[in-house]
This record gives C-alpha cells, sequence and structure tokens, in this order.
C-alpha cells in the first residue's frame, strides 16, 4: 500500500520561507512523477508543481513559478517543495500526490494526508 | 488552461436517491478525465479515471461517463458515507486543472 506523509507546514510572515516534505513508501518511488496540489480554506482544489520520477523535468503553476521549488531525493523516497516570498494567498493545505500518468499527463490515485502552510503577518 | 465548470455548486439530496453530477471542460479533453470525492476534514480520494474507470475499492454504485467537454458522475442510491464534496479534473492538457466541485449535502 502507498502511504505519503506530508511535514513541514507552518505559520510565518509573509516574504518568509518553508519547506515541505512528503516521505513515501509502499512505491518504486523513483518510477513515478510527483505532485503537490493545494487547497485553500474553504476552497477547492488546485495543481501547485510537478517532477518526473528522475528529477529531470519540473512543473509549476504561474501563481508560484518563480518562488517554488519541487525537488526530489529518489534515494531516501522523499518529494520536497521548497517555498520562497511567501504571500497570503499562499495559505492552504499541501498534499503530496502519487502522478498516474496517461500520454504524459496525470490524474493523482494516491495523496499525502496534507501539511498546512499559512501565512500571516 | 482548460476551464473546469461544475454544476450545480450544491445539490440536496436524500439517501437511497440517484445523484447525477455535472462536469464541463472548456475545450475538448477526450476521456481524459477523473473525479474525486473529498469528505470533510479528510484527504482527497480518487473515485474515477479515464472518463469512466473505477478506482481500487470504489463501491459499483458510482459510475462516470460522457467524452469531450461534458462529463457527469452518477451515483445510483446515495450512502450516508457519500455526503461530501465532488471534483472533477482533467489531464488531457497541462496543466491539470480541477473543477471547483459539488457539494452532496444531505436534504
Amino acid at each position: 500500500e502507498v502511504h505519503l506523509l506530508d511535514s513541514g507546514g507552518g505559520l510565518v510572515q509573509p516574504g518568509e520561507s518553508l519547506r515541505l516534505s512528503c516521505a513515501a513508501s509502499g512505491l518504486p518511488f523513483s518510477l513515478y512523477a510527483m505532485t503537490w496540489v493545494r487547497q485553500a480554506p474553504g476552497k477547492g482544489l488546485e495543481w501547485v508543481s510537478s517532477i518526473s520520477g528522475s528529477g529531470a523535468n519540473t512543473y509549476y503553476g504561474d501563481s508560484v513559478k518563480g518562488r517554488f521549488t519541487i525537488s526530489r531525493d529518489n534515494s531516501k523516497d522523499t518529494l520536497f517543495l521548497q517555498m520562497n516570498s511567501l504571500r497570503a494567498e499562499d495559505t492552504a493545505i499541501y498534499y503530496c500526490t502519487k502522478c498516474v500518468a496517461e500520454g504524459g499527463h496525470c490524474y493523482f490515485d494516491s495523496w499525502g494526508q496534507g501539511t498546512l502552510v499559512t501565512v500571516s503577518s | 488552461e482548460i476551464v473546469m465548470t461544475q454544476s450545480p455548486a450544491t445539490l440536496s439530496v436524500s439517501p437511497g436517491e440517484r445523484v447525477t453530477l455535472s462536469c464541463r471542460a472548456s475545450q475538448s479533453v477526450f476521456s481524459s478525465l477523473a473525479w474525486y470525492q473529498q469528505k470533510p476534514g479528510q484527504v482527497p480520494r480518487l473515485l474515477i479515471y479515464t472518463t469512466s474507470i473505477r478506482a481500487t475499492d470504489i463501491p459499483g454504485r458510482f459510475s462516470g461517463s460522457g467524452s469531450a467537454t461534458e462529463f457527469t458522475l452518477t451515483i445510483s442510491s446515495l450512502q450516508s458515507e457519500d455526503f461530501a464534496v465532488y471534483y472533477c479534473q482533467q489531464y488531457q492538457y497541462w496543466p491539470p486543472t480541477f473543477g471547483g466541485g459539488t457539494k452532496v449535502e444531505i436534504k
């Protein structure tokens, strides 16, 4: 069974940084693209960023491009999201998800429990 | 970016009723459409992918249909555990995009 454990969230002030982690188990981690999806309080789901299995290819939503960096350590089965220059609108639960690729694009069949990021002064 | 529009935003239903949720794409996404269920305080769960294929352990009362720009999630007989928010997601084009969700609440 796939298990994704998100961590690293917290309360930060605008302009500060935070690094999220997602520890994966129960899957050949390096074979799967991974994705961060977020959900603002009381709102819907928003794709944030994806990374290929090897880590060679990364993708970002327009709202986070240039501020967030996705990476992975396949030797430790861990996914990361480095978030810089945080804004109030980045406040959300961040979910690590496993990508099932069809034609190169993803749907998400496994989700972490989520980690809450709150950006407020 | 493909815009996904779900309707209605909220649906009030009695247990045992048949429920139909709609999802529309701003352009054809062929059959690259998934549905997720999110119960209050819980993590989203994959229900359906490729328009109509049930994910692992999803009960048979859930079914998906449609193509191109119009998609439907049907719950044949609503159970108490099915009250939740349902999201559609297209993955034909980058970036993957979600609909705004339909909340199924108790009537």
